[in-house]
């Protein structure tokens, strides 16, 4: 059965702090790996990668994949009280079909 | 261009109802999937349409049921509320499956 981990479930740092989120993943026929952050709402679309080991970069955020390991990272420099949020992770197969979220890493970012 | 839009936000039920909910995707958009988030669950794919016809199906009971409209718009609907289908219900569309998804505001359900 196709499955995301993410770790830690959740996280709280000060403001200016470095934090990196992981998630593995099991995703038959795997084909790419996204990245949602949620506030209160909806999820917002943040990066999607498909290939191993090039970093995806937006801002203070970036994330890398590892197609060998079956990882990926999401890093956040500089973290704001803006940056609280739930991010999540989704493996999607090569039918598209579905995408198979993981729990989410609470992040708390305090001043 | 204007986001995902959910219709209704907010809906309280009792037990044994049913319930449609709305999802408009953004122009020109043509897959809309649909999710249920719980907090014990997280987001749990419920299912896929695309050109007004289901793609795949996640799983969930035959309680839950979509189409999807030829501009489209889907609902989906859910028949014999159960205290286990509160949740917040979430759309999101794509140009086409497997595309990066757009998500809705999504609507909230409460079944009393």
């Amino acid at each position: 059965e196709d499955k995301v981990v993410q770790s830690p479930l959740s996280l709280v740092v000060h403001e200016g702090d470095t934090v990196t989120l992981n998630c593995s993943y099991e995703v038959t026929n795997f084909r790419s790996l996204l990245w949602y952050k949620q506030e209160k709402k909806a999820p917002t679309f943040l990066f999607m990668l498909t290939s191993s080991g090039i970093e995806k970069k937006s801002g203070r955020l970036s994330s890398i994949l590892d197609k060998k390991e079956l990882f990926s990272i999401l890093n956040i420099t500089a973290t704001q009280t803006g940056d609280s949020a739930v991010y999540l992770c989704a493996g999607v197969n090569q039918a598209g079909t579905a995408l198979i979220f993981g729990k989410g890493t609470t992040l708390s970012v305090s001043s | 261009k204007a986001g995902v839009t959910q219709t209704p936000r907010y809906l309280i039920k009792t037990r044994g109802q049913q319930v449609t909910l709305s999802c408009s995707p953004i122009s020109g958009h043509r897959s809309v999937s649909w999710y249920q988030q719980t907090p014990g669950q997280g987001l749990q794919f419920l299912f896929e349409y695309f050109s007004e016809t289901q793609r795949n199906k996640g799983n969930f009971p035959g309680r839950f049921s979509g189409r999807q409209f030829s501009n489209s718009r889907s609902e989906m609907n859910v028949s014999t509320l159960e205290l286990g289908d509160s949740a917040l219900y979430l759309c999101a569309s794509s140009l086409d499956t497997g595309d990066t998804q757009y998500f809705g505001p999504g609507t909230r359900l409460t079944v009393l």
